[in-house]
């Protein structure tokens, strides 16, 4: 069974760091791409970032720089870095397995999300 | 940048047929995928690639996608369907784009 459990949210303050993690089970985070995808509070989702199988990350424009996507194979975990942290981060960060298809793709598994408020 | 632009908000009756729409331009030309998020939940994939069901999603569910619409069509709507609805797409210049969303009350 595919599962995924995010951890490391929290209250931090602006211009704080954070990292968040997804460790994944019932499948291998090395051989798929992943991402996170996170939603502020009362808002729609919005995509943060992917890493492919093969290493390449790519960002959203609004996080471009400041944070940075990884993994750790033998552990079967998702990072997300998260630096320079804005109150405009808070959010609920869901980590999520994306599938490619001929024109994009999808994410056809998440997890339960973790809050991150950036707050003095 | 790519736009997606979904209604706030859909009524259904009981048992009747909810249609949620999704515009983009050319958006037919794109794979549409759609989420369904109830409260203090993660999103769940519904429909992916304009039309296709993952597997213990019922065929109450369905999707097309055409010109500059993409729709999920949810038929004998139910108690348990009332839930935010988000479509989503790939961009080459945004890579992943989602709608904005649509909270769907069955009345």
């Amino acid at each position: 069974e595919v599962q995924l459990v995010e951890s490391g949210g929290g209250l931090v303050q602006p211009g704080g760091s954070l990292r968040l993690s997804c460790a994944a089970s019932g499948f291998t985070v090395s051989s798929n791409y992943m991402s996170w995808v996170r939603q502020a509070p009362g808002k729609g989702l919005e995509w943060v970032s992917v890493i492919y199988s093969g290493g390449s990350t790519y960002y959203a424009d609004s996080v471009k720089g400041r944070f940075t996507i990884s993994r750790h194979n033998s552990k079967n975990t998702l990072y997300l870095q998260m630096n320079s942290l804005r109150a405009e981060d808070t959010a609920v960060y869901y980590c999520a397995r994306y599938m490619p298809d001929s024109y994009g793709g999808y994410f056809d598994y998440w997890g339960q999300g973790t809050l991150v408020t950036v707050s003095s | 940048s790519y736009e997606l632009t979904q209604p706030l908000s859909v009524s259904v009756a009981l048992g009747q047929t909810a249609r949620i729409t999704c515009g983009g331009n050319n958006i037919g030309s794109k794979n549409v995928h759609w989420y369904q998020q109830k409260p203090g939940q993660a999103p769940v994939l519904v429909i992916y690639r304009d039309s296709n069901r993952p597997s213990g999603i019922p065929e109450r569910f369905s999707g097309s996608n055409s010109g500059n619409t993409a729709t999920l069509t949810i038929s004998r709507a139910q108690a348990g369907d009332e839930a935010d609805y988000y479509c989503q797409v790939w961009d080459s210049s945004t890579y992943v784009v989602f709608g904005g969303g649509t909270k769907l009350t069955v009345l």
